[in-house]
């Protein structure tokens, strides 16, 4: 099964702070990997999908990079509503998706 | 809109079967995508348990495929879930899901402790 790391598992971040969250595949899975947030008690909603593909109605302060094993998410601007876990998510292959252990925005 | 909401009991006994069924609207699950299943025990990550393609062929995680079953009764528009064999380590939020690879619509999620 493909193994997913994400990095770091906690980041601090003001308002406004442009902050990175990596996410590491253990073999290549192309670009098929989406980009998740969390809020507590809620069902994680898609915000990238394709790496790089901004789903619909996400703000466009959201953006992916990457393929192969390495991805990025970007969040440029963090507003109050970003502050919340994100997972990453690989679907390439048909048979078994992986999640990240996830990273939590929080509040500095 | 798609719609799904899960249903079924909030306690199980440890050792017996957690069944939890998922109701569709707005999509008819025999017309295309994967339907499935994940879970989230509380303040932890997500993990994808397994999933049901519209024409009935089934992809579990490998971790819990000795256990799992996930069905899919179309002329109800309910996928279902049951994990045999439980123990306090299933305890978790059980989400269902439309997975259009990716995922785009989840339920809200139904939360199952397994205890005596």
């Amino acid at each position: 099964d493909i193994q997913m790391t994400q990095s770091p598992s906690t980041l601090s971040a003001f308002v406004g702070d442009r902050v990175t969250i990596t996410c590491r595949a253990s073999q290549s899975v192309s670009s098929w990997l989406a980009w998740y947030q969390q809020n507590p008690g809620k069902a994680p909603k898609l915000l990238i999908y394709k790496a790089s593909s901004l789903e619909s109605g996400v703000p466009s302060r959201f953006s992916g990079s990457g393929s192969g094993t390495e991805f990025t998410l970007t969040i440029s601007g963090l507003q109050p509503d970003d502050f919340a876990t994100y997972y990453c998510q690989q679907y390439s292959s048909y048979s078994s998706l992986t999640f990240g252990g996830g990273t939590k925005v929080e509040i500095k | 809109q798609v719609q799904l909401q899960e249903s079924g009991p909030g306690l199980v006994k440890p050792s017996e079967t957690l069944s939890l069924t998922c109701t569709v609207s707005g999509y008819s699950i025999s017309s295309g995508y994967y339907w499935g299943w994940i879970r989230q025990p509380p303040g932890k990550g997500l993990e994808w348990i397994g999933s049901i393609y519209h024409s009935g062929s089934t992809n579990y995680n490998a971790s819990l495929k000795s256990r799992v079953t996930i069905s899919a009764d179309t002329s109800k528009s309910q996928i279902s879930l049951k994990l045999a064999s439980v123990s306090a380590t299933d305890t978790a939020v059980y989400y269902c899901a439309r997975d259009d690879r990716p995922i785009r619509f989840w339920g809200q999620g139904a939360l199952v402790t397994v205890s005596s």
